[in-house]
This record gives structure tokens, C-alpha cells and sequence, in this order.
């Protein structure tokens, strides 16, 4: 099956300090890329929708200015943390969508912890 | 706004036996609908999926779905499950014709040996 990667897996990061997450569709080209948060014994929510060439769509309540998305390529999105604060320590998951079979496949997802 | 609900927040099962987990979503128009698995600090893995046709969807590891439009319902079973299938299990709706997942909850299924 379609193969998507996330680097780092997991990440320590001091407060006020930065932090870049790639996510990489290894074998097909992704025009479309999502970007998760999964809080622990919880459910997956949508942050945003990364379209390659645009801005990213931000779900309600998401800073955009603080989860800086940038979908560089068709292969490649970025997701930046910036300013972060423990409260932003969690697990995040991307995901790319293929075009045929109709299906989102997700990486393996970076634990962030910010201390 | 849409969303999806899954009725149990932990399951506890012993190997043999059967497994359902219920999932409804509140969205009436078209929809696709999704089962996927989490293993423990495994990404998400996709169980199958339900477009059009048959309601009955069959997936991997033996698992199947049945999609009852009148009750908005989207059930997963296993007729028995084994120990491996420890894990997190989400229902997942994309509604209209957009890629937009609605996630559920999840379902922790525990099967003890």
C-alpha cells in the first residue's frame, strides 16, 4: 500500500522555541495532505487541509499564525509549531490523499513534547 | 455540523469471542464511510471502507461492516476476535463528496488471551 513517512517521530522542544514536522508521500503524489491532533485516549481532529501551491484551510479554532502549514510539493507538507507552549504538547498525524483509490493514508505520527 | 459516534469507549473481550462496535453519524446526505485500526504505536491502518453497492463490506483480518442507511449506522464485527486484535478502532465518515474525514471517538478493544 501508499506509503506516507513523518520526521521527526518525536520531538522535545523548550517553550517559545519552534518545531518543524515533515510529512512525505513516499511512492505517490499527494495534492492534498491533512494535518491531525490526537490528544491521548482520544480522537483524531482535523487541523487543517494542506492543498500543494495554496494556503492551507484551517478548521475553526486552529491559529493559523502559531500551525504554520506549507504544502511545498506534491510529496511534502510542513507543519510549524511555532512559539510553542506545553499546552501544544500532543501527538501529531498527517495524512495524504490519493486521488485513486479515494483514500487518505496516514503517517505514523511525531509526538511533541514541550517543556 | 457532522458527527460521528461510536458506543462504546472500551471494549473487553475474551480470544473467540464475537465483536461489534457500533458507529452512527448524524450527516443525510451522501457518504463514505471508513473503519480503521490503531495498534499500539502503530499509525492508523485502514480496515475497509464503504462507498457504494453492497452494504455489506467485507475487510482484512476478517472484519466486516454493514451500512444501514435508515438507522445512519455503520457497524464493525468480527465473528472472533484473537488477542493481536488489541487495539484502537475508529470510524471514520467523509460526507458529500469532499476528502474531509469526520472521525469518531474510538473504541478501545482489549482481548485477553
Amino acid at each position: 500500500g501508499a506509503v506516507v513517512s513523518q520526521h521527526p517521530s518525536w520531538v522535545i522542544c523548550k517553550s517559545g522555541t519552534s518545531v518543524k514536522i515533515e510529512c512525505r508521500s513516499l511512492d505517490f503524489q499527494a495534492t492534498t495532505m491533512f494535518w491531525y491532533r490526537q490528544f491521548p485516549k482520544q480522537s483524531l481532529m482535523l487541523m487543517a487541509t494542506s492543498n500543494e501551491g495554496s494556503k492551507a484551510t484551517y478548521e475553526q479554532g486552529v491559529e493559523k499564525d502559531k500551525f504554520l502549514i506549507n504544502h511545498a510539493s506534491l510529496t511534502l507538507s510542513t507543519l510549524t509549531v511555532t512559539s510553542a507552549h506545553p499546552e501544544d504538547s500532543s501527538f501529531y498525524i498527517c495524512s495524504a490523499y490519493r486521488l485513486e483509490p479515494y483514500e487518505q493514508y496516514f503517517g505514523p505520527g511525531t509526538r511533541l513534547t514541550v517543556t | 455540523a457532522q458527527s460521528v459516534s461510536q458506543h462504546n469507549h472500551h471494549v473487553i473481550l475474551s480470544e473467540a469471542a464475537s465483536l461489534e462496535l457500533g458507529c452512527n453519524y448524524s450527516y443525510g446526505g451522501t457518504v463514505n464511510l471508513f473503519w480503521y485500526v490503531q495498534y499500539p504505536g502503530q499509525h492508523l491502518q485502514l480496515l475497509l471502507k464503504y462507498f457504494s453497492g453492497d452494504p455489506l463490506v467485507k475487510g482484512i483480518k476478517g472484519f466486516e461492516a454493514e451500512f444501514i442507511k435508515s438507522k445512519f449506522s455503520f457497524n464493525l464485527r468480527k465473528p472472533s476476535v484473537q488477542w493481536s486484535d488489541t487495539a484502537e478502532y475508529f470510524c471514520a465518515v467523509i460526507p458529500g463528496y469532499g476528502q474531509n474525514f469526520v472521525f469518531g471517538p474510538g473504541t478501545r478493544l482489549s482481548v485477553l488471551p
